[in-house]
């Protein structure tokens, strides 16, 4: 089974700076097959990222995603307030979805 | 719109089962797989398995194999997660989502609110 492993584990950032998330697999993934979620605290998941980079409808594009093979990153180019959040890579495989740990961006 | 609401928080004790509904509207039910994930309390997101509404074909991650069983009642565009031999540790916020596709890229894109089910004694 893919093994997704991201870092950091928690990003403390300032609002307007610049986050760089990474996301990488145990075993080669197909780029159609890795997406990236968003998720505040107290809700529901939310697709900010497909395919690696294509965004999802309504989602900025101060988000951005990139990557292949088994390196994959999502990037927040200037921090709003409501980005500060938990980020899931999640990659689909053998007719199953699998999710990395997470990363936290916060706020410094 | 696309709607996925789930049934009220559950509280069940150590061995029983539990099921939770997830209704969906807005679309057409069985042209899209729904699928179900959990998150444990202060934990990531843990996924669990699909079914195709259309045909009732099912498949489990293998961590939940043998305990989860997803159904679906097509007159009224409701799937169900059933969980039994409940623990302690299955207390958790259970998520449905639906898949969809863009050229051959799959992702979830829709979700449900959460259902929350405590396992306590």
């Amino acid at each position: 089974d893919i093994v997704l492993t991201q870092s950091p584990g928690t990003l403390s950032l300032s609002p307007g700076g610049r986050a760089t998330l990474s996301c990488r697999a145990s075993q080669f993934v197909r780029s159609n097959s890795l997406a990236w979620y968003q998720q505040q605290r107290g809700q529901a998941p939310r697709l900010l990222i497909y395919g690696a980079s294509s965004r999802a409808t309504g989602i900025p594009d101060r988000f951005s995603g990139s990557g292949s093979g088994t390196d994959f990153t999502l990037t927040i180019s200037r921090l709003e307030p409501e980005d500060f959040a938990v980020y899931y890579c999640q990659q689909y495989g053998s007719s199953l979805f699998t999710f990395g740990p997470g990363t936290k961006v916060d706020i410094k | 719109q696309v709607q996925l609401v789930q049934s009220g928080a559950e509280v069940k004790k150590p061995g029983a089962s539990v099921r939770v509904s997830c209704r969906a509207s807005g679309y057409t039910f069985t042209g899209y797989y729904m699928h179900w994930v959990r998150q444990a309390p202060g934990q990531g997101l843990d996924y669990m398995g699909w079914i195709n509404p259309n045909s009732g074909v099912t498949n489990y991650a293998q961590k939940f194999q043998g305990r989860v069983t997803l159904t679906r009642d097509t007159s009224i565009s409701t799937a169900y997660m059933e969980l039994s031999r409940l623990r302690s540790d299955d207390t958790a916020m259970y998520y449905c989502a639906r898949d969809s596709f863009v050229d051959t890229a799959i992702f979830l894109d829709y979700w449900g609110q959460g259902t929350l089910v405590t396992v306590s004694s």
